[in-house]
């Protein structure tokens, strides 16, 4: 399978604890995009690398999340101190350079107890 | 009042009624992209267009730049075709900055056989 891929599929988590995600996008896709749904509603912009570089950051993205993509491929965002209100499916998308198509990910959905 | 306002939210449909969804934006864009949402989360891509009509197959997406609208139709819908549709846009903004998308709320169709 050559598209996005996303692990864990999902996560159940006590409040308080840490989680940490990882994106792995389509292959010399050089941007790399987290987005956060919840229940009922559309996707919401996190975050956006291009290559390594954290480029763009919501202001959904409080302090306890961080995003990484250490090496321009793959991408990891981290949740510390999880909150109830956390609870959501994490969507990760890529692009090509020169093009604008997003190719997402299955998502990961996080339940936090 | 979101950016990106899609209607109806709910649709339940006859097998082989003819359906349309409507996407209005308020904002500038450089692009419109219409997407699928199959239960579990995967998000798959329709359409990207920012002038005129596409067709693929059953589907056919439309835009008006000046009207700031789109439309997605289905034709000749089956059962299959249930699923969250959900119109998405790239802000004109966002040219040479990252081009994340920003989503409307979804609409949620049903075809009955």
């Amino acid at each position: 399978d050559t598209g996005v891929s996303q692990d864990p599929r999902h996560k159940i988590t006590k409040r308080g604890q840490n989680v940490t995600f990882r994106c792995d996008p389509i292959s010399e896709h050089n941007r790399l995009y987290w987005y956060r749904q919840t229940l009922g509603q559309g996707p919401e912009f996190l975050t956006y690398f291009q290559n390594e570089a954290q480029l763009e950051k919501s202001r959904l993205l409080s302090d306890r999340f961080s995003a990484e993509r250490p090496k321009g491929s793959f991408s990891t965002l981290e949740i510390q101190r999880t909150e109830q209100g956390d609870s959501a499916m994490y969507l990760c998308a890529s692009s090509p350079r020169f093009a604008y198509e997003q190719y997402f990910g299955p998502g990961t959905r996080l339940t936090v107890t | 009042k979101n950016e990106v306002e899609q209607s109806p939210q709910n649709l339940t449909a006859q097998e082989g009624e003819f359906i349309t969804i409507n996407c209005s934006y308020s904002v500038g864009i450089s692009a419109l992209h219409w997407l699928q949402q199959h239960p579990g989360g995967g998000i798959v891509s329709l359409f990207m267009l920012s002038s005129g009509k596409k067709k693929h197959g059953r589907l056919i997406a439309t835009i008006n730049i000046q009207e700031k609208h789109s439309s997605l139709h289905i034709t000749a819908s089956h059962p299959r075709d249930s699923a969250v549709y959900i119109c998405a846009v790239r802000l004109a903004s966002q040219e040479t900055s990252g081009s994340r998308l920003t989503f409307g709320e979804g609409t949620q169709l049903t075809v009955n056989p």
